[in-house]
This record gives structure tokens, sequence and C-alpha cells, in this order.
């Protein structure tokens, strides 16, 4: 099992990125993939999930802004971040299940 | 007042035992609730080290020694993470987690410090 995060990067309030985590090793269609993410010096703060089923929830503070999905093809999962706040500037880390993380990708939201 | 309260630090000497406990907010029985735990050092991600719900479902992660182990305690509505024969590399963060109403919700952390 491997999960690799990009995207991540320097934006501006109010603008958008698109995180990847592309997986090996299992399917993402077959198990529920989340994104966790942490502030600097912070706790883990879950963000968003997206089912086997293909179902989606999404944190309060990200409702409506992201978006979580899934490629089968490229058995890749995304979050599509839009209108992006200083306080969404974190590293933010795939999680398959509640066992597997990858490593990571930081994003820091600054004018 | 948070779902999960955690201590912010915990100090104990190389060889003891630690209890990290995971209190949950009066009002949501812990008896209900799968508790996860996770290790986290620094410059790492997280890594799982166990769910417990009771003694007949629990499970440790892969790779995980068997000192490390869950428990409740429901006079205290808190989840147990007890690390036994403490070692300078259990020296970390560590985080427990709940799903409620469809959602994860973490605990703050607390860091352990071996000494």
């Amino acid at each position: 099992v491997h999960l690799v995060e990009s995207g991540g990067g320097l934006i501006q309030p109010g603008g958008s990125l698109r995180l990847s985590c592309a997986a090996s090793g299992f399917s993402v269609s077959n198990d529920n993939l989340s994104w966790v993410r942490q502030a600097p010096g912070k706790g883990l703060e879950w963000v968003s999930i997206i089912y086997s089923g293909g179902g989606t929830d999404y944190a309060d503070s990200v409702q409506g802004r992201f978006t979580i999905s899934r490629d089968s093809s490229k058995n890749t999962v995304y979050l599509q971040m839009n209108s992006l706040r200083d306080e969404d500037s974190a590293v933010y880390y795939c999680v398959r299940g509640e066992d597997y993380w990858g490593q990571g990708t930081l994003v820091t939201v600054s004018s | 007042q948070a779902v999960l309260t955690q201590p912010s630090s915990l100090s104990a000497s190389p060889g003891a035992s630690a209890s990290l406990t995971c209190t949950l907010r009066r009002g949501i029985n812990v008896g209900t609730y799968r508790i996860y735990w996770y290790q986290q050092k620094p410059g790492s991600p997280p890594q799982y080290l166990l769910r417990y719900t009771s003694d007949s479902d629990k499970q440790q992660g892969s790779g995980v020694p068997s000192r490390f182990s869950g428990s409740k305690d429901a006079s205290a509505n808190a989840g147990i993470l007890l690390i036994s024969g403490l070692q300078s590399e259990d020296e970390a963060d560590y985080y427990c987690m709940i799903w409620r109403n469809s959602a994860w919700v973490f605990g703050g952390g607390t860091k352990l410090t071996v000494l």
C-alpha cells in the first residue's frame, strides 16, 4: 500500500488548488479514502471522505468550498479546494481507511 | 467543550508504563464508540497504532508492538492507550479519534516525553 500526495503549494486567499492522492497496492474504489490536515504546530483535523460506494462527507469548515472525488482509471483521489482562506494552510494527508497515511503535501494560503 | 479531550502533555520514565486518556464529552457514551489511536513523530505523518471498542472487538496495527494496548474506563467515559515498557522511541504525539455523525473527530493530542 502506497499513497503519494501532490499538488500543494503557495496560493493567495480566494484562490483554488487541487490536491491529488495517487494510490498503489489497492483500488481506491474498494476503500474509503479521507483527507486530514494539520496546520503547522497544531493537531489533526479531518477534512473529507469518499466512501467505497462513492458517497462523500465534509467537515463543516470546508463544506461548500472543497470537493473530494476519485478517478478509478488513475487510481487517484482528488481534493478540489476553492475559496481558500489563511486558515486552510496545513499539511494535507491522504488516508486509506483509518490506518494508512500518505506523507502529506503542504498548502500555504498567503498573500 | 471539545468532543474528545486529551491531556496536552505527559512524562514518564524509560521502562515504566504510560496511560494516555481520551475523554469523551459528557453525553457522548464511550461504550458505543470505536476509538482509534495514532502516534506522530516530528516531521512524519501519523502512524496507526490500534483501535479499541471492547475486548472482543479490537485491532492492533500492523507491526505495532503488543506493549501498546487499548482499553476503556467507563466510569471516566474515556478511552485509554496504555504503553508498557516505555522506550525513548515512544516519545511522540499521540492522537485519539472517533467516528461521529459521519465525520472523524480527533482529540487535541498528547505529547509524551520519555525521560
